[in-house]
């Protein structure tokens, strides 16, 4: 595996469950990252992770909690969402959070809550 | 408030040349990107430019004028495949990316 792999690629859910995005970086970096990306819309930085600590927090409502257990892997738990969730979440990494080298990014999973 | 603006859509004709605008308010700069995005992709890197003047990478070229806070991506010899979402983001003086809402851009034969 390489680069930024997430899963599910697409989820449906009700907005009574729970459930839980998982990324991954092959990429040895040390900065993570959750962004929201609606139609039209710039991309909404969500929580950001240095070295395993949460450094930024963009007011995300509680229903949306993330985790980070090591430098590479981060997840997004999700729970009692509303249908104005529904978008495409993306997961990036960076070498530090100074990003002078860009994000990358992983392909998104496309949530839909009913 | 830290603003980006580019155009929401533009159309070319496939073999032709494209010019994408991307005009920024921020606070501080450190420097310019462009991504692609194909439809249900990640966003991939493209340029990264901090210097002004014109840099180019094989069809693909970007400009930055920091003075006038504008950046444009120019699309040279177009292919169906070129069709894509174009982001602009600014590392602002945090080194925070702030971004703008992508141009949709439409290639026909």
């Amino acid at each position: 595996e390489t680069g930024v792999t997430q899963t599910p690629r697409h989820l449906v859910m009700g907005m009574t469950n729970k459930k839980s995005l998982k990324c991954e970086q092959h990429l040895g970096h040390n900065a993570m990252y959750w962004y929201k990306q609606s139609a039209k819309k710039p991309l909404e930085l969500m929580f950001v992770y240095n070295f395993k600590e949460q450094t930024e927090n963009n007011s995300v409502p509680s229903r949306f909690s993330p985790e980070c257990p090591n430098s590479s892997h981060l997840f997004l738990h999700l729970h009692t969402l509303q249908p104005e969730d529904s978008a495409l979440y993306l997961c990036a990494s960076s070498q530090g959070t100074e990003n002078t080298d860009g994000q990358y990014f992983g392909p998104g999973t496309r949530l839909t809550v009913l | 408030g830290q603003n980006i603006d580019q155009p929401t859509e533009m159309t070319a004709t496939e073999g032709a040349i494209v010019q994408i605008n991307c005009t920024y308010q921020t606070s501080g700069f450190n420097g310019l990107f462009w991504y692609q995005q194909h439809a249900g992709e990640a966003p991939t890197f493209l340029s990264y430019n901090v210097l002004d003047g014109l840099e180019e990478k094989g069809r693909f070229s970007s400009f930055l004028s920091r003075s006038k806070g504008y950046s444009y991506l120019l699309l040279k010899e177009l292919q169906m495949k070129d069709s894509a979402s174009y982001l602009c983001a600014v590392l602002d003086s945090n080194y925070q990316l702030i971004w703008g809402a992508g141009t949709k851009l439409i290639i026909k034969p």
